[in-house]
């Protein structure tokens, strides 16, 4: 089975902290995503990586960066954290005709 | 982009068969239809993917008529862990841009009760 492993299931952080948050997968899949999920506003996409060094644009990219140095990880970076960033991040690897595998997440609380 | 368009919640008993229909009336001759089930506080899982006709797995059922125009996740007997919100997701093809794939509509809440 495809593994995908967030680092982090809780964290805590400071507003105007820099917050990695890491992700591996293990299937050798071309194709990583971050989302993010809040109540009422259903799954967002952030960034997407369809491959090494690669990144795309999402729905909501703003006060995010994200990094592929490697195939099987993909870090997503809040540069400045704010409360407003506080919610549940989830990511995934996979491809369009094969599905998508999603870690368990990370719940992120900025205060 | 193909939009999918499912019920907001729907309500069932343990035991019954559960079918779930979603809407993709702009899906691509490329496009593969993909269903996902996810907990609280967890990440969505993949439950059963197809491009047409039938497909079955050990969980569920995937019913896709001729035109491909919606589709049908179809749960056998469910029980009560079988609650949770379940995301039709239609596919943009495997050269295409990936983001355009995983645009996740607001689902369906499935509630089994007892």
């Amino acid at each position: 089975d495809v593994k995908v492993t967030q680092s982090s299931r809780y964290l805590v952080k400071r507003t105007g902290e820099k917050v990695f948050l890491e992700c591996v997968q293990d299937m050798d899949h071309e194709n990583m995503f971050w989302y993010r999920q809040d109540p009422g506003l259903g799954l967002r996409l952030i960034y997407f990586s369809y491959d090494v060094k690669m990144k795309e644009k999402g729905d909501i990219p703003e006060g995010y960066s994200v990094s592929r140095e490697k195939k099987e990880r993909f870090s997503l970076i809040l540069e400045s954290a704010s409360t407003n960033q506080t919610s549940m991040y989830l990511c995934g690897s996979g491809g369009a005709n094969y599905g998508y595998t999603f870690g368990s997440g990370t719940r992120l609380t900025v205060v | 982009l193909a939009k999918t368009t499912q019920p907001i919640s729907m309500d069932s008993y343990e035991g019954q068969e559960v079918n779930i229909t979603c809407s993709h009336n702009n899906i691509a001759t490329n496009d593969y239809i993909t269903w996902y089930q996810q907990f609280p506080s967890q990440g969505p899982r993949f439950i059963i993917q197809g491009y047409k006709t039938k497909v079955t797995n050990e969980v569920a059922s995937l019913f896709i008529p001729a035109d491909r125009k919606s589709s049908t996740l179809s749960l056998p007997r469910v029980s009560l862990s079988d609650t949770a919100v379940y995301y039709c997701l239609v596919g943009d093809g495997p050269n295409n841009n990936a983001g355009n794939m995983l645009t996740f509509g607001g689902g369906t809440r499935l509630m089994v009760k007892p």
